[in-house]
């Protein structure tokens, strides 16, 4: 499709498993962002990528959280040894990358920590 | 923290009329601002965007009015139909930055 594409929709899992989270970006865009939004709260940054660049990882909540981009499109999440305050709806989001570009996000992937 | 401010969770406005809804933010390094629409269940939709040397975008039934000064935003629709009712976003990024800081979102429900 055109759109930004994540899987899976969903995720339940147990605490203390790990998981990974797969985004593949609108084709061409440089620039690829995950957010996360904890129910009631607004969209936090999580990590950026652009191009070849060191990823920008200041929105990391802790080391458990990581997050790669290979070959410039296709991006993981993985969050080990997950805990109940990891329940969220993940949604990653990809623009040209220069300068005021709006970002576009895909479904995201709700994930359920028991 | 808040650096991006919607401080009315809900508003409902009757079909044909006018919604405003409203954003407030305290970085005056800010100089970019966005509108997403959300429905339940997808990612936010990309509305409509205002740089901080202007004051006033139109697109169609939305526009959107900066007040640097009072670092204030808000967005207008005229008419608003029932198709509209969605939770809506403000977002705002820095000078040379791509990260962008969302609000908590106002659920708008127009009714028929």
């Amino acid at each position: 499709g055109a759109g930004v594409s994540q899987s899976p929709s969903n995720k339940v899992t147990e605490k203390g498993k790990d998981v990974e989270l797969r985004c593949d970006p609108i084709s061409g865009h440089t620039a690829l962002y995950w957010y996360r939004q904890s129910l009631g709260q607004g969209l936090e940054f999580l990590i950026y990528f652009q191009g070849n660049s060191a990823p920008d990882k200041s929105g990391l909540p802790s080391d458990r959280f990581s997050a790669e981009r290979t070959g410039g499109s296709v991006s993981t999440l993985t969050i080990q040894r997950t805990q109940q305050e990891d329940s969220a709806v993940y949604l990653c989001a990809s623009s040209w990358g220069q300068g005021n570009q709006p970002q576009h996000f895909g479904d995201g992937t709700r994930l359920s920590i028991l | 923290d808040q650096q991006v401010k919607q401080n009315s969770p809900s508003l409902s406005v009757q079909e044909g009329r006018i919604s405003i809804l409203n954003c407030d933010y305290t970085n005056s390094m800010f100089d970019y601002f966005l509108w997403y629409k959300k429905y339940p269940a997808e990612g936010p939709t990309f509305l409509i965007s205002i740089s901080s040397i202007k004051d006033k975008n139109e697109d169609g039934r939305f526009t959107v009015f900066l007040n640097k000064s009072a670092k204030h935003l808000s967005l207008h629709i005229v008419p608003s139909q029932p198709g509209d009712s969605a939770v809506y976003f403000c977002a705002a990024a820095r000078a040379g930055s791509e990260k962008l800081v969302f609000g908590k979102g106002t659920k708008l429900t127009v009714n028929p």
